[in-house]
């Protein structure tokens, strides 16, 4: 079965310092993995995508994520933070379960940035 | 593309009425899912349709709760009756298939708040 673990909750840093979301996964097979952010009062939007070709991925808005095998993590950076990026992001892994391929969606991580 | 399009945006009902929240995936994708998403909860993976039909509806609360996707542009998520409990908002999300089946990102519409008075 596949899970994914974010381990903080809430992540708080100033504008201008870097941002670490962290992101552990579980699961059977090669997976998919993907970071989506929520703005206050909208839907979810892809910040970028892992399907097995390079393990280092660039998204939108400067962040990026490594995928790391040995680790099983996939930890979402941003080398400066602005005021914009506050939000809610989700970590999703994509596996085959049961012979059906569903997407299983982390708790979420709430980052604040302070001016 | 105009997205992921759902209707309504915001729904407002008593206790006990029949709720029907719509939505549009965008076209050449072939699975569309259901999300619910509260504070208490975070988001929860209700029904899960590929190619028209459900593949997985585990997180369907209860009977009160069902869906149908009767052609590939259109599905419908129902609650009859309604309950307090079941104020949340709604999102639908559609995605291709990727090569060996894998399920490609997930496109979201911009969700229907529900509330049940």
């Amino acid at each position: 079965a596949q899970s994914v673990t974010q381990l903080d909750s809430h992540v708080s840093v100033s504008e201008g310092t870097p941002v670490l979301l962290r992101c552990n996964y579980s699961s059977s097979y090669s997976p998919s993995l993907f970071w989506y952010v929520q703005h206050p009062n909208k839907g979810l939007q892809l910040l970028l995508k892992y399907t097995s070709a390079a393990t280092l991925v660039k998204g939108i808005n400067g962040f990026e994520a490594e995928f790391k095998k040995s680790e099983t993590s996939f930890h979402l950076t941003k080398p400066s933070a602005h005021m914009s990026d506050a939000a809610e992001y989700f970590c999703v892994v994509s596996d085959r379960y049961g012979g059906s391929y569903i997407p299983t969606f982390g708790r979420g991580t709430s980052l604040i940035v302070h001016p | 593309d105009a997205g992921v399009i759902q209707s309504p945006r915001h729904e407002v009902t008593e206790m006990g009425q029949e709720v029907t929240l719509r939505c549009k995936p965008i076209s050449g994708h072939n699975s569309l899912f259901w999300y619910r998403q509260t504070m208490m909860r975070g988001l929860e993976l209700l029904i899960y349709f590929n190619n028209n039909v459900p593949i997985d509806d585990s997180g369907m609360p209860e009977d009160r709760f069902s869906a149908k996707m009767p052609n590939a542009s259109f599905s419908t998520l129902k609650i009859q009756p309604s309950e307090p409990r079941d104020s949340a908002v709604y999102f639908c999300a559609s995605s291709s298939r990727l090569a060996g089946g894998l399920v490609n990102e997930q496109f979201f519409g911009p969700g229907t708040r529900l509330t049940v008075l």
